[in-house]
């Protein structure tokens, strides 16, 4: 089965807390690419990383990094010292090889309070 | 700067009533995209074309069609719209498998439909 769970629904912090969104994929193919996407209120989704199946080398932009752990199946997204403007839903995505198709997780609603 | 486009962000119409739904892109990318999104299901995906002319169905085709005549432009057709259409409608575009940034999805800003 090709699928993406992001247990988190909603994550509830307070300014300049660190937060942590968990993404969990599963795919068959050995050669797959793994997205996260930020979608604030209004509406559109913003690309925010992509990471190769090969390239398990972390990342870090700015205030936001990725965890790729292939032997866990996991591509977890954290937030350092949150804003409020950070607040918005979270889309872990996945795409298996030779394929287009964007298998999203449901979600994770982040709301980060002043 | 990465550009896609939807006709409207927001859309009331009567249950029966024949719906099109516009999508433009000016990345010359030769996918285009119609997900759906529903609270608690994420984005699920219509319907998808990888040229003019040609699409293919994707987890929910049910009630929908789309049309591609020109590379920038991905319609999708409510034949007769149901209360169960309501949602919010995104579409995306993509580069072609094998060139640059391929496997990126850029998204419009959505449509919001409410059938009523």
């Amino acid at each position: 089965a090709q699928k993406v769970t992001q247990a988190q629904t909603e994550i509830s912090v307070v300014e300049k807390e660190d937060v942590t969104l968990d993404c969990v994929y599963e795919t068959r193919d050995t050669t797959y690419y793994l997205f996260w996407y930020k979608q604030p209120p209004s509406g559109e989704l913003v690309f925010l990383i992509r990471r190769n199946s090969f390239d398990e080398q972390n990342e870090i932009s700015g205030r936001y990094s990725w965890n790729f752990q292939k032997s866990t199946s996991s591509f977890n997204f954290t937030i350092t010292a949150s804003q409020v403007v950070d607040s918005a839903v979270y889309f872990c995505a996945l795409i298996p090889d030779s394929s287009y198709k964007l298998i999203f997780g449901s979600g994770t609603r982040l709301l980060v309070r002043p | 700067d990465v550009k896609v486009t939807q006709s409207s962000r927001y859309l009331v119409k009567r249950t029966g009533e024949k719906v099109f739904l516009e999508c433009v892109q000016d990345m010359d990318h030769e996918n285009m995209f119609w997900y759906r999104q529903d609270p608690g299901l994420g984005l699920r995906l219509i319907y998808f074309s990888y040229d003019v002319k040609m699409k293919e169905k994707g987890d929910i085709p049910e009630g929908y069609s789309v049309s591609r005549e020109k590379k920038e432009r991905f319609s999708l057709i409510l034949e007769s719209a149901s209360t169960n259409q309501t949602s919010m409608y995104l579409c995306a575009s993509s580069a072609r498998l094998g060139q640059p940034l391929s496997y990126e999805q850029y998204f419009g800003p959505g449509t919001r439909l409410t059938v009523t």
